[in-house]
């Protein structure tokens, strides 16, 4: 079945920690997403991709890195981690033929003390 | 200024009414997409709509385009439907979504 696998589900970092978020798709899709959900933010987008090698800044970019390393693989980079950066955070890909069909995965839970 | 407002913020309602959300966005979108996301937390997908009207099972979708609002109906509530609405825009030449805060909904026995 076609997914979107976040891992970890949840990781707890102290400031200044150097933390990887990982994401797979098996939808072959093109496009892949990172966000964050804040209470009072919403879903915010951080950094993007159009395919293998290819990074787009998102909306808040500052203090993440990420790297596309395959179609099915996309990484979220926090080099030095702040408690700010504490959040869900949410990997997603979509169709790019028709921009639609997005699918998420389950979540990322980020701590940062 | 926010790009998609949604309303109302939260709804609280009786198993078997039905629901209307509404949501307005700021400019254009080249799709306008309706998620719902679980109390624990997970997001799916429910309906792509950029206009015009779409069905799917309880749900209904009327998107006009050039008032840039939507609205998403659900028919016959139930208990696990509770959970939070979002609606996101898609702009031209990219697939970023930019999101709404959402409707939570608590549908009571």
């Amino acid at each position: 079945e076609a997914a979107v696998t976040q891992s970890p589900r949840n990781k707890v970092t102290v400031t200044g920690g150097n933390v990887t978020l990982s994401c797979r798709q098996t939808n072959s899709h093109n496009y892949m997403y990172w966000y964050r959900q804040d209470t009072g933010h919403g879903l915010r987008l951080i950094h993007y991709s159009y395919g293998a090698g290819n990074l787009q800044i998102g909306d808040v970019p500052d203090g993440y890195k990420a790297t596309r390393t395959t179609q099915e693989d996309f990484f979220l980079l926090l080099e030095l981690a702040s408690p700010s950066q504490t959040s869900l955070y949410f990997c997603a890909s979509s169709d790019m033929a028709t921009n639609s069909d997005y699918t998420f995965g389950s979540g990322t839970r980020l701590l940062v003390i | 200024g926010q790009q998609v407002q949604q309303s109302p913020s939260s709804l609280v309602l009786q198993e078997g009414e039905n629901a209307e959300l509404q949501c307005n966005f700021s400019s254009t979108a080249t799709q306008l997409q309706w998620f719902y996301q679980s109390p624990g937390g997970s997001l799916v997908s429910l309906l792509s709509n950029p206009s015009g009207t779409k069905h799917t099972g309880r749900l209904t979708s009327t998107t006009v385009t050039k008032e840039r609002r939507s609205s998403l109906h659900i028919s016959s509530s139930q208990t696990t439907d509770s959970g939070t609405y979002l609606c996101a825009r898609t702009g031209a030449n990219t697939g970023k979504l930019t999101f709404g805060h959402g409707t939570i909904l608590r549908v009571h026995p």
